[in-house]
């Protein structure tokens, strides 16, 4: 079955524009959940989404924020771009379940100039 | 969720057998601990799980303490595509994963 689809998969904006990223679970996963990742911090969580609903959230400003629809599909965005937003974004899917493995998507890279 | 301490870098030989360490001293009786990998270039990748009990799947072995308070993943034949950042989490009653910094594998032709 398909993995876990994230696009773009790079992107360059500019300092004060805002982004928004796209994930698209695997089929029949209802759990989608975000992390930023960079050299200095490694990889952190966003927040997560079960059936549109954030369950999670992690430690990061307001600027980001996301959604999930009701096919699972999941986009964040983040407004007001710094250039420590610069970044890879992962996005995860999973049943719900923590017995069972969360999918990683290969990311998007931001670069904020 | 529990913090976790791994080594930051280990080596090993091709098709020899690689022991990870990872300690969690103050995990809860109902966290799982789960290890992942991330190759160069990609998102993380699920190794293998457990609660209590010893683990194995096709990839790894996961050796728990008996008291939970550390485990070790264990590579049988280390191969070239093991190399890789290898990440010990000990998962509470979320989806969340929290990452440590990980260890990081490299393995020698």
């Amino acid at each position: 079955k398909a993995g876990v689809t994230q696009t773009p998969r790079y992107l360059i904006k500019t300092r004060g524009q805002q982004v928004t990223l796209s994930c698209s679970p695997i089929s029949g996963h209802r759990s989608v959940s975000w992390y930023q990742q960079t050299p200095g911090q490694g990889l952190q969580f966003l927040f997560e989404y079960f059936s549109e609903t954030q369950r999670n959230k992690g430690n990061f400003p307001g600027r980001f924020s996301g959604r999930q629809f009701s096919n699972s599909r999941s986009e964040m965005n983040v407004s007001t771009l710094e250039l420590g937003d610069s970044a890879l974004y992962l996005c995860a899917s999973s049943l719900a379940d923590r017995y069972t493995e969360a999918f990683f998507g290969q990311g998007t890279r931001l670069t904020v100039v | 969720d529990a913090k976790t301490t791994q080594p930051n870098s280990m080596e090993s030989n091709e098709e020899e057998p690689v022991h990870l360490p990872c300690n969690h001293s103050t995990i809860s009786g109902t966290d799982y601990i789960h290890w992942y990998r991330q190759l160069p270039s990609q998102g993380p990748e699920y190794v293998i799980h457990g609660l209590t009990s010893n683990v194995n799947n096709r990839m790894a072995s996961l050796a728990i303490a008996e008291d939970r308070k550390s485990s070790t993943l264990i590579l049988h034949r280390a191969t070239l595509r093991d190399a890789a950042v290898y990440y010990c989490i000990a998962q509470g009653g979320s989806e969340k994963l929290v990452f440590g910094k990980g260890t990081k594998l490299t393995v020698n032709p």
